[in-house]
């Protein structure tokens, strides 16, 4: 069955640190992709990032980057220069091999709480 | 206009009442899809719909009904509801099915 697991439910940084918030999956799938996305307290999901299984390169999008380790089946998110604004919650989310029936849906994981500090 | 919206933001119904909550896309998207958000369970979801058809149906109870007349328009229709359908209902929606979501803000639905 798929799994995504994010081990750390709150995380605190400092303005302007780096910081890594883990997630973790489990599929049987050769083909999938994972998400990240962020839910500010105002509650709408904003999409960050996106690696597919068969991407060479780690997905970046600007202060975000996803650290893809396929063998270990990691998909950690990367934030650099943390903003006061970055402070929400952060969810990560796998989509299986579209044509593998039920293993279309999109999984979510718990989320993690992110508190960027002055 | 905002990329996705959804009226009511917010929705307190009693447990014999028939509601409706809708969502609105402005991005030209194909898919829908409505997710139910409660505290400390993994967001689910609940419909998707592609091309205005509807693709999944995971297990959701018959008090919820969905409706897509058109790939910009989604609604949820509620009856009967129960105290545990009190959540988050979130709309997204999507340029190819289960691709990147673009969220709506959510109704914070209570049924009492």
């Amino acid at each position: 069955a798929q799994k995504i697991t994010q081990t750390q439910p709150g995380m605190f940084v400092q303005e302007k640190e780096a910081v890594t918030l883990d997630c973790t999956y489990d599929t049987s799938d050769q083909s999938y992709g994972l998400f990240w996305y962020k839910q500010p307290s105002s509650g709408e999901m904003i999409f960050l990032i996106y690696q597919g299984s068969y991407d060479e390169q780690n997905a970046t999008e600007g202060r975000y980057s996803l650290n893809f380790q396929k063998a270990r089946k990691s998909a950690n998110l990367v934030i650099s220069a943390s903003q006061l604004g970055d402070s929400a919650m952060y969810f990560c989310a796998m989509r299986g091999n579209y044509n593998a029936g039920n293993n279309r849906k999109l999984i979510w994981g718990l989320g993690t709480s992110l508190a960027v500090n002055p | 206009e905002t990329g996705v919206t959804q009226t009511p933001r917010h929705l307190v119904m009693g447990m014999t009442n028939k509601k409706s909550l809708k969502c609105e896309q402005h991005l030209g998207h194909n898919a829908m899809y409505w997710y139910k958000q409660s505290a400390k369970k993994p967001l689910e979801l609940m419909f998707v719909y592609n091309f205005k058809e509807q693709t999944e149906n995971n297990s959701v109870p018959s008090r919820f009904s969905p409706e897509c007349p058109n790939s910009s328009h989604l609604f949820l229709h509620l009856h009967t509801l129960q105290p545990e359908d009190s959540a988050l209902y979130l709309c997204a929606s999507s340029q190819e099915l289960l691709g990147e979501q673009y969220f709506g803000p959510g109704t914070r639905l209570t049924v009492t």
